[in-house]
């Protein structure tokens, strides 16, 4: 069965600290697709990034980096010199089927970042 | 700016009452969604639609029901509003096939007193 485990249910932190949250995923298939996605304060969930099984490079996006490892099942987002503005509850997903099948969520990580 | 737009940012009603929650994306997509958040439990996939008239439930259908007559709108209905469905209410949608992810509403904030 599939499952995400986000094992940080809260962290907070002082602007400029680097913060990573940590994802951790179950499923049998050997093709597999993986999110993250931010929820400020608004509360509309926006795509940050999406990373196939088959894919294991590493990606960074400015101040956000991600690193997929199949080994340990582990997909972590980094944020560097965090930002007030990165404070958000931030949601790792699984999916095997892409745009097909529905996405299965963790639980999230609430982020606070304090001036 | 594509958008998937839900009716109700807030929303009161009465137990016992039959409740619609509407969602509208102007993407083109086939599929659509809906979630429930609630603290703790992240979110949970309520049901989804692949295609007009279709759909499927997904890990929490119970108490809910959906519509899909165009495909631009897939609707929620809670047959007879309880107190345990207070929950925000997140539609999303996506294409089948290649896509950037699901692209979420801004959630339907539901009280069921």
């Amino acid at each position: 069965a599939q499952k995400v485990t986000q094992a940080q249910t809260e962290i907070s932190v002082v602007e400029k600290e680097d913060v990573t949250l940590d994802c951790v995923y179950e499923t049998r298939d050997t093709t597999y697709y993986l999110f993250w996605y931010k929820q400020p304060p608004s509360g509309e969930l926006v795509f940050l990034i999406r990373r196939n099984s088959f894919d294991e490079q590493n990606e960074i996006s400015g101040r956000y980096s991600w690193n997929f490892q199949k080994s340990t099942s582990s997909f972590n987002f980094t944020i560097t010199a965090s930002q007030v503005v990165d404070s958000a509850v931030y949601f790792c997903a699984l999916s095997e089927e892409l745009g097909q099948g529905n996405l299965i969520f963790g639980k999230g990580t609430k982020l606070s970042v304090k001036p | 700016d594509v958008k998937v737009t839900q009716s109700s940012r807030y929303l009161v009603k009465r137990t016992g009452e039959k409740v619609f929650l509407e969602c509208v994306q102007d993407m083109d997509h086939e599929n659509m969604f809906w979630y429930r958040q609630d603290p703790g439990l992240g979110l949970r996939l309520i049901y989804f639609s692949y295609d007009v008239k279709m759909k499927e439930k997904g890990d929490i259908p119970e108490g809910y029901s959906v519509s899909r007559e165009k495909k631009e709108r897939f609707s929620l209905i809670l047959e007879s509003a309880s107190t345990n469905q207070t929950s925000m209410y997140l539609c999303a949608s996506s294409f089948a096939g290649l896509y950037d992810g699901y692209t979420f509403g801004s959630g339907t904030r539901l009280t069921v007193v």
